[in-house]
């Protein structure tokens, strides 16, 4: 079977920095996408990664390791608004996206 | 300004009442997709337009329809609501299947008494 395995929830200061794990197992490889959703509201696309290493977009980074099957997000600076979940997708052999359950990142002052 | 537009963004219905969710889009994307979320959990396909090809997901119940009249416009149908089917349905768009990013709209939260 298909399995994307993200931690259920994670709690971090305001301005600190936190690292938000994915590992999968899916059937084919086609690029793995992060995004954010904030309570009540749809998911927003942060990230995609479809070769190994490290990409950087402001405040956040997503890396990525294909042949451990293991990506993670991490968010810098963090602020009070960042308290979201965070889902990990991956793109499958069939081009269907194999969703994580998210992680829940709260924020603390 | 809007590309993926849900309405309405809040549903309450009746057990067995059918009801109809919209979607629309501009940003002339070829793929379509409604999902369903319940509460903190990944959301679930239930099926995808390419262009006018309709693909079902084999676990999407019977009781769950969709027609996409033109590019901009999709239409999710639950038949005879339970109140299992209480839940966020989302609809996204991509401007292809193999790799492009996925566009979320606000989503409509139905709720079924």
């Amino acid at each position: 079977g298909q399995n994307i395995d993200q931690p259920t929830e994670m709690t971090a200061t305001e301005g600190a920095i936190v690292q938000i794990n994915c590992t999968y197992q899916t059937s084919g490889f086609n690029g793995l996408f992060w995004y954010q959703q904030h309570a009540g509201e749809a998911p927003t696309f942060l990230s995609y990664n479809v070769l190994d290493g490290l990409e950087e977009k402001g405040r956040f980074s997503s890396f990525l390791s294909r042949s451990k099957g293991y990506s993670y997000l991490l968010l810098k600076e963090l602020q009070m608004k960042d308290s979201a979940s965070y889902l990990c997708a991956v793109m499958d052999s069939n081009y269907q996206l194999i969703w994580g359950a998210g992680t829940k990142l709260i924020i603390k002052p | 300004d809007a590309m993926v537009i849900q309405n309405p963004r809040y549903q309450v219905t009746q057990f067995g009442k059918p009801v109809t969710l919209s979607c629309s889009q501009t940003l002339n994307h070829n793929v379509m997709y409604w999902y369903q979320q319940k509460s903190s959990q990944a959301p679930k396909l239930l099926f995808h337009y390419y262009d006018k090809d309709f693909n079902n997901e084999a676990d999407t119940p019977d009781n769950f329809q969709s027609r996409r009249p033109n590019t901009s416009f999709c239409f999710l149908d639950i038949r005879s609501p339970g109140l299992g089917d209480a839940a966020m349905y989302l609809c996204a768009t991509s401007r292809d299947r193999e790799t492009d990013t996925q566009y979320f709209g606000p989503g409509t939260r139905l709720t079924v008494l």
